[in-house]
This record gives C-alpha cells, structure tokens and sequence, in this order.
C-alpha cells in the first residue's frame, strides 16, 4: 500500500500558465514533505521542502503548499518554462525515521511551446 | 564539481552472474543510499549508509548486498542477478547522517544504471 501517491502520471501545460501538480498521503506522521524533479538519463534533484508545521513554502516559481487535514500537497509552477518538463517525485519522511523517504511514483510534466 | 559517480549507466547480464554497481561521491558525505525506481513505484530504497561500516536494510533488501569500507564508496553487489531485479537503480548522498530530508540537506543523486537481467 503506497503511503505517498501522484495520481496523475501525466500532465500537459501550456507555456507561460500554471502547472500544478499534486500529491496525497495517507499516513499523518510524516514531518517533512519534499519535491524532486528528474530530467531524462539524470537523477532526482532537490526542488523545494515544506516542514509539516506550515501551510505554504515559496522559492522563486515554485510554490507548495500542505493542507495537513486534507493530507494532500501540491506544486505550483508559475509562469510555466519549457526547462520545467520533467518529472516530478513527492516524497516524505517519517517522524520516526531520520533514514529514509516515502516516494511516490512521480508525475510527467510537459510544457507545450 | 560535486557529484555522484555510478558505473556503469547501463548493464545487460543474465541470471546468475554476480555483478557490482559501482557509486562514488566527492563531497564527504556521512550518508549513501541505493534506490531502484521501477514503472508506477517510484523511488524504493534498497540499502543505506549512515558512515564507514554502518549499513542497513531499507524497504527492498531482497538479492542486494552492500558494503561501506569507505566514506566515499558504498557499491552494490548483486550475488546472483535475477529478470526481477531489472530496474533503474541510483545512489545518492546527502550531507549528515539523516535521510536528505531537511532544508540544508537534500539528497544529491547520480545519474543512475539500467539493469537489465535476462
């Protein structure tokens, strides 16, 4: 049973609007919520955090935000840039685990020109 | 430049043949992880490293082995590969002895190996 799931496999964006991307959870004790985005033929690399104690946590273009009662979180992307198609993984850390991430299965982002 | 290193990116083999994916990284981290990614799964971690001989079993141990002699190595050994084990595999590394979790310590990721077992 996946504990961290995108449901979405794939997602097509105009350039220039919004990609929002989305993640749910089923497990309450997770304390950190990371977002890793992958280009082809390269591994996973780091994009943006959020601490389970906030709602929202901005870094340039990219925005996530947590609602804990829903267990659900979401990337947002704006303005939407070519370099952004990608893949992109959810994943989390168990409060009591310092040693290991829950990822989910990624979702395809695809900015179309 | 800081990185990770994998050998080799692609390995086709057949059932039996013992084989090591090599991982290797430059920036003196305490802790090294193996993962394979696999279609609808993502990322499923198979053994990790907290320091030099310290190794533990993550969700996926099953058919691996590793080893931590050094700080800067943590290869993985597969005894006798078999079709289940083909996959993406990546190692990572990440500054301190957590997961890569926090704000200042992602995991950094090398550009991974596609097994295949036949």
């Amino acid at each position: 049973d996946q504990q961290v799931k995108q449901n979405s496999p794939s997602l097509s964006v105009q350039e220039g609007r919004i990609s929002i991307l989305n993640c749910d959870y089923t497990n309450s004790m997770f304390d950190y919520f990371l977002w890793y985005k992958k280009y082809p033929a390269e591994g996973p690399t780091f994009l943006i955090s959020i601490s389970s104690i906030k709602d929202k946590n901005e870094d340039g273009r990219f925005t996530v935000f947590l609602n804990k009662s829903a267990k659900h979180l979401s990337l947002h992307i704006v303005p939407s840039q070519p370099g952004d198609s990608a893949v992109y993984f959810c994943a989390a850390r168990p409060m009591d685990s310092n040693y290991q991430l829950i990822w989910g299965a990624g979702t395809k982002l695809i900015i179309k020109p | 430049e800081a990185q990770v290193t994998q050998n080799p990116r692609y390995l086709i083999t057949v059932t039996g043949k013992k084989l090591t994916v090599t991982c290797s990284q430059n920036m003196n981290h305490e802790y090294m992880s193996w993962y394979r990614q696999d279609p609808g799964l993502g990322l499923r971690q198979i053994y990790y490293s907290m320091n030099v001989e310290v190794t533990d079993k993550g969700d996926v141990p099953e058919g691996y082995k590793v080893s931590r002699k050094e700080k800067r190595n943590f290869p993985l050994i597969l005894e006798s590969p078999s079709p289940n084990q083909t996959s993406l595999y990546f190692c990572a590394s990440s500054p301190d002895r957590q997961s890569g979790s926090s704000y200042n310590s992602p995991l950094h990721f090398g550009n991974g190996t596609r097994l295949t077992v036949t």
